[in-house]
């Protein structure tokens, strides 16, 4: 089954304390973004990544890097997270950005 | 940048009505995008267009490349329905950058 795969699905955590969330795709896509949704701001993109290692920021990059060493695999790292991390996120790819996205199912963060 | 906005932000309907949601966006695009987002969360690519229209099932999109401007229709509402609509336009217009969004459209269908 084609999917994107996040994980962790929910996570609670505290103010400076390093974390990763993966995400994963099976669709041989070039094209992978993070996202990140908050109330009342609506999607806004952090990364993305048009193919192996070469990424580039989006409209809220501070506070987030990435890596994409292979096709599949696109990472979000929060060095050293704050509360106004706090946020949905999601995982999405598809061959090119002008092709239809697949979204992951979203990660809740809250950072204390 | 890609400025995109949507509209209405809110909009309450009875079964069965006709359904109108409008993006419009400032720099001029290859591709726009449609997406849903269900009340649990989770958010699927409704249509991806750059021309015309495009129909699947009782959703059409439309696009006015010239004017600007998309619209998403809904024909024959139902409560399963209910759920954000939102549209995104790349940050320069062109198919090699990433993707700016409007707030969505917040859609109740009443039974």
């Amino acid at each position: 089954e084609a999917q994107v795969t996040q994980n962790p699905r929910y996570l609670i955590t505290v103010t400076g304390k390093k974390l990763t969330v993966t995400c994963s795709q099976n669709m041989n896509h070039e094209y992978m973004s993070w996202y990140r949704q908050d109330p009342g701001l609506g999607l806004r993109q952090i990364y993305y990544s048009m193919n192996v290692e070469v990424t580039d920021k989006g409209d809220v990059p501070e506070g987030y890097k990435v890596s994409r060493k292979e096709k599949r695999n696109f990472p979000l790292i929060l060095e050293s997270p704050s509360p106004n991390q706090t946020s949905l996120y999601f995982c999405a790819s598809s061959m090119m950005v002008a092709q239809p996205q697949h979204f992951g199912d979203g990660t809740r963060l809250s950072i204390l | 940048k890609n400025e995109v906005e949507q509209s209405p932000q809110n909009l309450t309907a009875q079964e069965g009505e006709f359904i109108t949601i409008n993006c419009s966006y400032s720099v001029g695009i290859s591709a726009l995008h449609w997406l849903q987002q269900h009340p649990g969360g989770g958010i699927v690519s409704l249509f991806m267009l750059s021309s015309g229209k495009k129909k699947h099932g009782r959703l059409i999109a439309t696009i006015n490349i010239q004017e600007k401007h998309s619209s998403l229709h809904i024909t024959a509402s139902h409560p399963r329905d209910s759920a954000v609509y939102i549209c995104a336009a790349p940050y320069s217009g062109g198919g090699a950058d990433g993707l700016t969004f409007g707030k969505g459209t917040h859609l109740i269908i009443q039974p």
